[in-house]
């Protein structure tokens, strides 16, 4: 697509339940970001996949966090037992990976999330 | 690890008064330093960057200065409007493993008219 789209844009959950949030990078980018922002601060790295490979997930809190991306394309994060603190927009970025301009990030909306 | 500073975190200007952002970075392998602009409800958005080897690059009204000895890079922006209101957000990053971009906390900039 011409941008990268995440959905849902907006989630609320209750503590303790599951969430998945997707994003799909832009066309042909081989490189894909996962960012989380908190209210009043900036985005804090999550985890890298350079194709369909988590080549850096050293930014994932717990092991409550994990993101796929089996095709090299979209990729989803997933939260496991929920708790307040996860609120956040969760962004993603893709950029074209190991080629000229590669580490040029282009983010998408995010989704914001709320745990109740 | 890498930590950016980011100050100030609030700004104030009159319309087309100029504005001035200051970053500073730890890691001395940082070589790729890019500004995001995100509105509110809205993504980060790439403005301007600038790679180590360069001290200054200009974009009509927005600049970026570099100080690699110093481990200083600043955003200018001049004859501000009012659509220059938003966060912005400077970042350091490597152009080799992984590129990931360590984020400074931002300033909120309000032009007023």
């Amino acid at each position: 697509g011409a941008g990268v789209s995440q959905t849902p844009s907006n989630k609320v959950t209750e503590k303790g339940k599951y969430v998945e949030l997707r994003c799909d990078p832009i066309s042909g980018h081989t490189a894909l970001y996962w960012y989380r922002q908190s209210l009043g601060q900036g985005p804090e790295f999550l985890i890298y996949f350079q194709g369909t490979g988590a080549a850096d997930d050293s930014g994932l809190p717990n092991d409550r966090f994990f993101a796929v991306r089996p095709e090299g394309s979209v990729s989803t994060l997933k939260i496991q037992r929920t708790e307040r603190g996860d609120s956040a927009v969760y962004l993603c970025a893709s950029s074209p990976g190991l080629r000229s301009g590669a580490n040029v990030l282009t983010f998408g909306a995010g989704s914001r999330l709320t745990v109740l | 690890g890498e930590n950016v500073e980011q100050h100030p975190s609030t700004l104030s200007v009159q319309e087309g008064d100029s504005a001035v952002i200051k970053c500073t970075y730890s890691d001395s392998a940082s070589n790729y330093f890019p500004w995001y602009k995100q509105e509110l409800g809205k993504g980060p958005q790439l403005i301007i960057d600038i790679r180590s080897n360069v001290g200054e690059k200009k974009d009509q009204r927005i600049a970026v200065t570099l100080n690699k000895t110093a481990k200083h890079f600043s955003l200018h922006i001049t004859e501000t409007q009012p659509e220059d209101s938003a966060v912005y957000f400077c970042a350091a990053s490597t152009t080799s493993g992984t590129y990931k971009y360590i984020f400074g906390t931002g300033t909120r900039l309000k032009v007023l008219a």
